[in-house]
């Protein structure tokens, strides 16, 4: 069955602080997607980043990168030098894009950056 | 903006009631998919649909239907509404090619009183 599990509900840091939230995922398939949405307190989700399971490089995205490890089935995301503007609710999700490409999604985690 | 249109943004209801949201997709995607997220069940799949084709249900009431007219927006119907039917819910499209990246709209918060 396919589940993904973020453990983290809640974060607190202060601004500049580095910050990792954690995923861990699982499915049979051996072809999937990951991908991380962030859902700011407006309300919307907005997409972040998509990995498909044969691409283990990791990313970098200005402050953003993201970490696959299939070893530990883990797909965690770090924000360097947080900022306000990064206080939102993280979602991690799985697709496994087999008949249908619907995302499963975590539970998410709240991170609460202070100034 | 993602260029996925939903509304109402808001919708206040009476019980029993019957709603419905709509949806209009990114220009050029196919796919388009209604999620709920509520404060107990998180974010949970409902229905998907490919050019007008129903092509997957998840956690949907039978009290709930959706379709996907020929111009690609989609409808979500929501009839003999319960108090635990208040949840926001999000409509997201996509191309559908191999577990692309689904864009959401701002989704739609229905309370039922």
């Amino acid at each position: 069955a396919q589940k993904v599990t973020q453990a983290q509900t809640e974060i607190s840091v202060v601004e500049k602080e580095d910050v990792t939230l954690d995923c861990v995922y699982e499915t049979r398939d051996t072809t999937y997607y990951l991908f991380w949405y962030k859902q700011p307190p407006s309300g919307e989700l907005v997409f972040l980043i998509r990995r498909n399971s044969f691409d283990e490089q990791n990313e970098i995205s200005g402050r953003y990168s993201w970490n696959f490890q299939k070893s530990t089935s883990s797909f965690n995301f770090t924000i360097t030098a947080s900022q306000v503007v990064d206080s939102a609710v993280y979602f991690c999700a799985l697709s496994e894009a087999r008949d249908t490409d619907k995302l499963i999604f975590g539970t998410g985690t709240r991170l609460q950056v202070f100034p | 903006d993602s260029g996925v249109t939903q509304t109402p943004k808001h919708l206040i209801t009476a019980t029993g009631q019957r709603v419905t949201l709509r949806c209009s997709p990114r220009s050029g995607d196919l796919s388009v998919y209604w999620y709920q997220q509520s404060l107990d069940q998180g974010l949970q799949f409902l229905i998907q649909y490919y050019n007008g084709e129903e092509r997957a249900k998840g956690n949907i009431l039978e009290r709930f239907s959706a379709q996907q007219f020929p111009d690609l927006h989609s409808e979500l119907n929501l009839s003999s509404l319960e108090l635990g039917d208040s949840a926001l819910y999000f409509c997201a499209s996509s191309t559908y090619r191999g577990g692309s990246e689904a864009f959401f709209g701002q989704g739609t918060r229905l309370t039922v009183v």
